[in-house]
């Protein structure tokens, strides 16, 4: 299997600054990664797929990056709605397989 | 838009058999592949299989030995069976539409449904 690990599990941050959080693939996943959020009691929503595609609907604050092992999820200005979990998951093979989380707080 | 909604009951005996359907209104059913997710409480998520119609399924082995996906294109739902749960298997269970792209993605989710294990 794929073991995604994702760092850091959790950050404060305060609105409107920019927020990174990576990921990394336990073997090369070409650009097989998509990353997700998730708010409370609601189910994960793709943001970005292929590792850098913005999903329609998707604010632009929104990027990713990254190829091989190591990818990037930045928010360039956080909003207040984006305060969420969030998480990659590698689609190159089965079974696929998602990063531990990232749970971004207030500060 | 496809639109995904799981039913199913939500408390389980150990060992018994976790039985979870998934439907689907909005789109055809036999196009993309189709997933079930799960979410233990307050922890992250693990892929259980898929389907792709007419029938091709793909599980993961941690749980293979234990999982059934199926397909119902006439009701435009899929289902899943989980045998000899134990209450490590209480969770959230998403369905999820797979895009049939590549790379592909999941999009979009059920809502979830809660599934206790318990005597």
């Amino acid at each position: 299997d794929i073991q995604m690990t994702q760092s850091p599990s959790s950050l404060s941050a305060s609105v409107g600054d920019r927020v990174t959080i990576t990921c990394r693939a336990s073997q090369t996943i070409s650009t097989y990664l998509n990353w997700y959020q998730q708010k409370p009691g609601k189910a994960p929503e793709v943001l970005i797929y292929a590792a850098s595609s913005l999903q329609s609907g998707v604010p632009s604050r929104f990027s990713g990056s990254g190829s091989g092992t190591d990818f990037t999820l930045t928010i360039s200005s956080l909003q207040p709605e984006d305060f969420a979990t969030y998480y990659c998951q590698q689609s190159y093979s089965t079974p696929k397989t998602f990063g531990g989380g990232t749970k971004v707080e207030i500060k | 838009q496809v639109q995904l909604q799981e039913s199913g009951p939500g408390l389980v005996k150990p060992s018994e058999t976790l039985s979870l359907t998934c439907s689907v209104s909005g789109g055809s059913i036999s196009n993309n592949y189709w997933n079930w997710i799960r979410q233990p409480p307050g922890k992250g998520l693990e892929w259980i299989g898929y389907i792709l119609h007419p029938g091709t399924t793909i599980y993961n082995p941690s749980l293979k030995s234990r999982v059934t996906i199926s397909v119902d294109t006439s009701k435009s739902q899929f289902s899943l069976k989980l045998t000899s749960v134990t209450p490590a298997d209480t969770a959230i269970y998403y369905c999820a539409r797979g895009v049939v792209v590549v790379p592909d993605w999941f999009d979009p989710w059920g809502q979830g449904a809660l599934v206790t294990v318990s005597s």
